[in-house]
């Protein structure tokens, strides 16, 4: 049983560009979180995601993020005309249906993105 | 909101125990997980605790107390291996879900 996926495991842009990282949950798993974390520092919830729904985008800048789990294929996390700032280690979680919100949440390896 | 509190750093030695305390104060609770993360790598999850008390798995244990806010991860023959943050977090009502707050997680140090 696969765990979760996520690519690219490392991602380089020039300022400006578009950074556009995918995140494929556990089998069975409708439900998708994204984290951001900086060197040294803790987990930092940026939206949770159903098929189809964003449940939760409180943790999201309103301005270049975007996120979406359509019905078929990955979640991608999108950062438009990224900045130094952005540079950061990008974590997806997944966790089963059923109550509220899922349960444990496991962790894809993460998506290293380093803006030039 | 929710308000998560851990050490930041501890340093332990091989062989020894360790104590990572945790304290929470959050509208509502409906359980607390605790992670370990590697430098470099995704947090993989170690316990989880939804009623008061103790348990054990393996070289690892977690208490809850709910009336205190209060939990601590106990590790136990440390190795060198184990030198790794670890997180805590709760899972509380928000936002008409049960979303899941991550502390900034305690950094451990196993020195020889």
């Amino acid at each position: 049983n696969a765990g979760v996926m996520q690519n690219p495991r490392h991602l380089v842009r020039r300022r400006g560009q578009e950074a556009r990282l995918r995140c494929s949950p556990m089998k069975g798993h409708s439900h998708v979180y994204w984290y951001r974390q900086l060197p040294e520092e803790g987990l930092k919830f940026m939206v949770y995601l159903q098929k189809e729904n964003i449940i939760d985008e409180s943790g999201m800048p309103k301005e270049r993020f975007s996120a979406e789990f359509p019905k078929e294929g990955p979640s991608i996390l999108r950062i438009q005309q990224v900045v130094r700032g952005d540079s950061a280690a990008y974590f997806c979680a997944s966790s089963p249906g059923g109550t509220s919100g899922g349960k444990t949440q496991y962790f894809g390896p993460g998506t290293r993105l380093l803006v030039l | 909101g929710q308000n998560i509190d851990q050490p930041t750093e501890m340093t332990a030695t091989e062989g020894a125990i360790v104590q990572i305390n945790c304290t929470y104060q959050t509208s509502g609770f409906n359980g607390l997980f605790w992670y370990q993360q590697h430098a470099g790598e995704a947090p993989t999850f170690l316990s989880y605790n939804v009623l008061d008390g103790l348990e054990e798995k393996g070289r690892f244990s977690s208490f809850l107390s709910r009336s205190k806010g209060y939990s601590y991860l106990l590790l136990k023959e440390l190795q060198m291996k184990d030198s790794a943050s670890y997180l805590c977090a709760v899972r509380a009502p928000s936002g008409g879900y049960q979303k899941v707050t991550f502390g900034t997680g305690t950094k451990l140090q196993v020195i020889p």
